[in-house]
């Protein structure tokens, strides 16, 4: 059973406009909400994370945004810059959410392609 | 500062035989995770360890599948017996603080391959 959604396999986006990729979750005992990226034959680079007591959390470019009632989270990156092309890994944790007591709960990611 | 180190970055083994990974947490990093990606998939949670202790091994598979931290040197995944199934990247992540809500660093993984 996945916990973690991530219904789109891949998204294409022209240089200079907003990715926006999209994350749900059934569980409702995750609390803590993180975006991975990974580029081929490397592991994952920590990006921007949430708490579930905010519904916005901004670094740069990376803007996370969670809307709890909907259990969904997407990250907007803008402008998007070719070497934003990669794998993200939406993932998210919390004491009693299976995950492993702190692991995390990752979903099968989305391959963003930036496209010139 | 050194990021997470995994060794080998490959391994080949053929069915039947051992594999051992390792793994060094950043400096100053006392919890270990172990997660396996299979083709196609997500990460997925295996074990959770700090110095000498076991926390939570809730995604290991039972049999052949064992993980330490010794108070001293890296963190070892150990598969007994491989199989052809067990041909996964399997990446490492450390960080200073357990509790769940906090960014792990990973390593580059190990990519085994049984034949």
């Amino acid at each position: 059973d996945q916990q973690v959604k991530q219904n789109s396999p891949s998204l294409s986006v022209q240089e200079g406009r907003i990715s926006i990729l999209n994350c749900d979750y059934t569980n409702s005992m995750f609390d803590y909400f993180l975006w991975y990226k990974k580029y081929p034959a490397e592991g994952p680079t920590f990006l921007i994370s949430i708490s579930s007591i905010k519904d916005k959390n901004e670094d740069g470019r990376f803007t996370v945004f969670l809307n709890k009632s909907a259990k969904h989270l997407s990250l907007h990156i803008v402008p998007s810059q070719p070497g934003d092309s990669a794998v993200y890994f939406c993932a998210a944790s919390g004491r009693g959410s299976g995950g492993g007591a702190d692991g995390l709960t990752f979903g099968k990611g989305t391959h963003l392609i930036i496209q010139p | 500062n050194a990021g997470v180190m995994q060794n080998p970055r490959h391994l080949v083994r053929r069915r039947g035989q051992e594999a051992r990974l390792r793994c060094s947490p950043m400096k100053g990093h006392s919890h270990v995770y172990w997660y396996r990606q299979l083709p196609e998939e997500g990460l997925k949670f295996m074990v959770y360890l700090q110095k000498e202790n076991i926390i939570d091994e809730s995604g290991m598979p039972k049999e052949r599948f064992s993980a330490e931290f010794p108070k001293e040197g890296p963190s070892i995944l150990r598969i007994q017996q491989v199989v052809r199934g067990d041909s996964a990247a399997y990446f490492c992540a450390s960080s200073p603080l357990g509790g769940g809500n906090t960014e792990a660093f990973f390593g580059q993984g190990t990519r085994l391959t049984v034949v």
